[in-house]
């Protein structure tokens, strides 16, 4: 089955420490996007990436990080700069420019720092 | 500042019953817009689409208007059913599909 999975789906940290969220597809989609969500709020896109080796930042990058040095793979680094952590993260992907824009998400992670 | 709004929170609907999510945007340049459909604790699932050259699409009981010169989208569920009950949101994008702007979602109750 294709799809985009994240792990874990709840994920507790201590104040201070960075945590990496993953994120993987395999639909063969050339972008790939992090968003959070708040409660009472929409999503708000962290950085994308419209192909290997390149991403860009989004709205609200600050205090985040990813890589994505393979296709099927954009992982999402919430570092201790990051001033409200606790959120719900979804990554998302697309077949890419150009082609359809429907973006398909995965199932989420949320994360609680404390 | 938002881009896409949706300014009711929530609404509730009789089963059987027409159920009419609105949504507004400011950014002229978006040409693409969708409408998702969330479950707590789960991602958003793509539901419908319509670009800035139509002015309705259909797709069993949902049906997207696009009101260009209002900047205003709205999506019609008809007739609602209980398991349509879930958070709705709207999302817009630019003619580079680069970036998606999303609403901040309608929750959407049905009732039997």
């Amino acid at each position: 089955d294709g799809g985009i999975t994240q792990s874990p789906k709840y994920l507790f940290r201590k104040e201070g420490q960075n945590v990496t969220l993953s994120c993987e597809q395999n639909l063969n989609h050339d972008a790939m996007y992090w968003y959070r969500q708040d409660p009472g709020q929409g999503l708000r896109l962290i950085y994308y990436s419209q192909i290997v080796n390149d991403f860009q930042k989004g709205d609200i990058a600050e205090g985040y990080s990813v890589s994505r040095e393979k296709k099927e793979s954009f992982p999402l680094t919430v570092t201790s700069a990051q001033k409200n952590p606790t959120a719900f993260y979804l990554c998302a992907s697309t077949p890419g420019q150009g082609s359809s824009y429907e973006q398909y998400f995965g199932p989420g992670t949320r994360l609680t720092v404390t | 500042d938002q881009q896409v709004k949706q300014n009711s929170p929530s609404l509730s609907v009789q089963e059987g019953r027409i159920s009419i999510l609105n949504c507004d945007y400011t950014n002229s340049m978006f040409d693409y817009f969708l409408w998702y459909k969330k479950y707590p604790a789960e991602g958003p699932t793509f539901l419908i689409s319509i670009s800035s050259i139509k002015d309705k699409n259909e797709d069993g009981r949902f049906t997207v208007f696009l009101n260009k010169s209002a900047k205003h989208l709205s999506l019609h569920i008809v007739p609602s059913q209980p398991g349509d009950s879930a958070v709705y949101f709207c999302a817009a994008s630019g003619n580079t599909g680069n970036q998606f702007y999303f609403g901040t979602g309608t929750s959407l109750t049905v009732i039997p």
